[in-house]
C-alpha cells in the first residue's frame, strides 16, 4: 500500500515568508509525527497528534510553528516569517498507534525547506 | 551529558567485514531501543527493536548493557549495500510518543 506522502518535496522561501507544509499519512494511522532533521543534527521531534486527542506540541520551537490535523488524516506544518534557521529537512511519520508498545514509525521522504 | 550520542564516523569497511556501533544514553530508565537505517538524502526506516538483553536479525545483532547505557549494533560480512546511516533511537517516554534520535554513524562500504 501507499506509503507517507510529503509535498511539496523541496520548498525554497525567502526570509519572513510564510511555508505551508504538507503530510499524509498511511491510511489507517491514528498516529502523526512531525521532525526535523538539520544539516549534520539528528531528528527533532516537533510535534504529534494521536487521534482526536489534543496534540503534544512540546516540542516546537518557537510560536511561529503551528501545526492541524483535519479529519484526523492529512496534517499541515506551518512555520510563518520564516527564518534562515529554519532551513532544514522536515520529516513527517504516522503509526497504527502511540502508546502501549511500540508501533513502528513509517516515515516519509520529507521536505527539504532552504529559507534564503 | 547528551541524550543519544553516536560517533559520527564515517566507518570505512571493506566487505565482509565486521563492524560495531556503539550508542550511549542518559536516561537510565529508557527500556526498550532502536536502531534506524538512513540511505543519503532517504527517509529512515526501522532497522532493529532491542527490548532486553539484545537482538540479532541475520548478519545484524544489537546487544543492549543497561549498567554502561550503551546498545550497540554489530554487522557481519558487510555488503556494499549496507553503506548508510545508522540512527540510535532511544523513546523518551513510555508511551513512545517521542523519539530521541542520535545523530547517526555512517558507514561506507567498499569492494
Amino acid at each position: 500500500g501507499a506509503g507517507v506522502s510529503q509535498s511539496p518535496s523541496n520548498k525554497v522561501t525567502e526570509k519572513g515568508k510564510d511555508v505551508e507544509l504538507r503530510c499524509d499519512p498511511i491510511s489507517g494511522h491514528t498516529a502523526l509525527y512531525w521532525y526535523r532533521q538539520s544539516l549534520g543534527q539528528g531528528l527533532e521531534f516537533l510535534i504529534y497528534f494521536q487521534g482526536n486527542s489534543a496534540p503534544d506540541k512540546s516540542g516546537l520551537p518557537s510560536d511561529r510553528f503551528s501545526a492541524e490535523r483535519t479529519g484526523g488524516s492529512v496534517s499541515t506544518l506551518t512555520i510563518q516569517r520564516t527564518q534562515q534557521e529554519d532551513s532544514a529537512v522536515y520529516l513527517c511519520a504516522s503509526s497504527l498507534f502511540a502508546g502501549g508498545d511500540y508501533n513502528e514509525q513509517f516515515f516519509g521522504p520529507g521536505t527539504r525547506l532552504t529559507v534564503l | 551529558r547528551k541524550e543519544v550520542e553516536q560517533d559520527p564516523g564515517p566507518f570505512n569497511v571493506p566487505e565482509g567485514a565486521t563492524v560495531a556501533f556503539n550508542c550511549t544514553y542518559s536516561n537510565s530508565a529508557s527500556q526498550s531501543f532502536f536502531w534506524y537505517r538512513q540511505d543519503c538524502r532517504k527517509e529512515p526506516k526501522l532497522l532493529m527493536s532491542v527490548y532486553s538483553s539484545g537482538n540479532e536479525d541475520g548478519r545484524f545483532t544489537a546487544q543492549l548493557n543497561r549498567a554502561s547505557q550503551y546498545i550497540s549494533l554489530l554487522i557481519r560480512d558487510s555488503k556494499l549495500s549496507d553503506s548508510a546511516t545508522y540512527l540510535c533511537v532511544v523513546p523518551m517516554n513510555t508511551g513512545f510518543q517521542k523519539l530521541v534520535f542520535g545523530t547517526g554513524t555512517r558507514l561506507l562500504v567498499s569492494p
